[in-house]
């Protein structure tokens, strides 16, 4: 019955370094979203993954920004080169489908990177 | 583009009263819209979903929808302090290839309850 989980919750970065962060999603749901919510803003979409399959990044801000979820359940999202424009709040949500309308997504407690 | 428009607040009212929050959206396509409840510094929570014209009510609060106007709104009835948050509008189209599924979100408008 657990949630969608992230890790870390928040991470500190030097400009120029690498970070992951990592989504767990509720267990069952084949769809996952990233989502970017810099302070005062509401959440920014980024990508979506339906089961393994990414079928939208069109959010993605630059080629520094890359995601994965190779076997359809744990997802990660890594930023290379890390800038200080990236620093924000980045929210995973999953939903089970994303078919109906009335599909809900579920969001996570978010990773708060602050870039130096 | 895609947008939702939110008045950011903040938008302060006493105890007991009536909350409106409102939200245009630029998409006519969209065709659900969802209330999500965010905390300071917590994740956005989702308080309700509609996508029929009219009203839907869920305890204290009320949803309505009128897509001629594209306009979407949110009544709490019996503003309480723990009602204090920011309150975020999200559209969601339908599918047409990539780039749906996701939502799109207003910057949120920022309640306050006195009590």
């Amino acid at each position: 019955g657990a949630g969608v989980s992230q890790s870390p919750r928040y991470k500190v970065a030097k400009r120029g370094q690498d970070v992951a962060l990592r989504c767990d999603p509720i267990s069952g749901h084949v769809s996952l979203f990233w989502y970017q919510q810099a302070l005062g803003q509401g959440p920014e979409f980024l990508t979506y993954f339906q089961n393994e399959a990414q079928l939208d990044k069109s959010g993605l801000p630059s080629d520094r920004f890359f995601a994965e979820r190779p076997e359809g359940s744990v997802s990660t999202l890594k930023i290379q080169r890390t800038q200080q424009e990236d620093s924000a709040v980045y929210l995973c949500a999953s939903s089970f489908r994303n078919r109906a309308l009335t599909d809900t997504q579920y969001f996570g407690p978010g990773t708060r990177l602050t870039v130096l | 583009q895609k947008e939702v428009e939110q008045n950011s607040g903040p938008l302060s009212v006493p105890e007991g009263a009536i909350a409106s929050l409102n939200c245009t959206y630029s998409d006519r396509g969209s065709q659900s819209f969802f209330w999500y409840r965010q905390y300071s510094g917590k994740s956005p929570e989702l308080i309700m979903f509609i996508y029929s014209n009219g009203d839907k009510e869920d305890g204290r609060f009320t949803a309505q929808l009128n897509k001629a106007s594209q306009y979407v709104s949110l009544l709490i009835r019996d503003s309480q302090p723990s009602d204090s948050a920011t309150y975020l509008c999200a559209a969601r189209a339908a599918y047409s290839g990539a780039g749906s599924y996701q939502l799109t979100f207003g910057k949120g408008t920022k309640l306050s309850v006195i009590p």
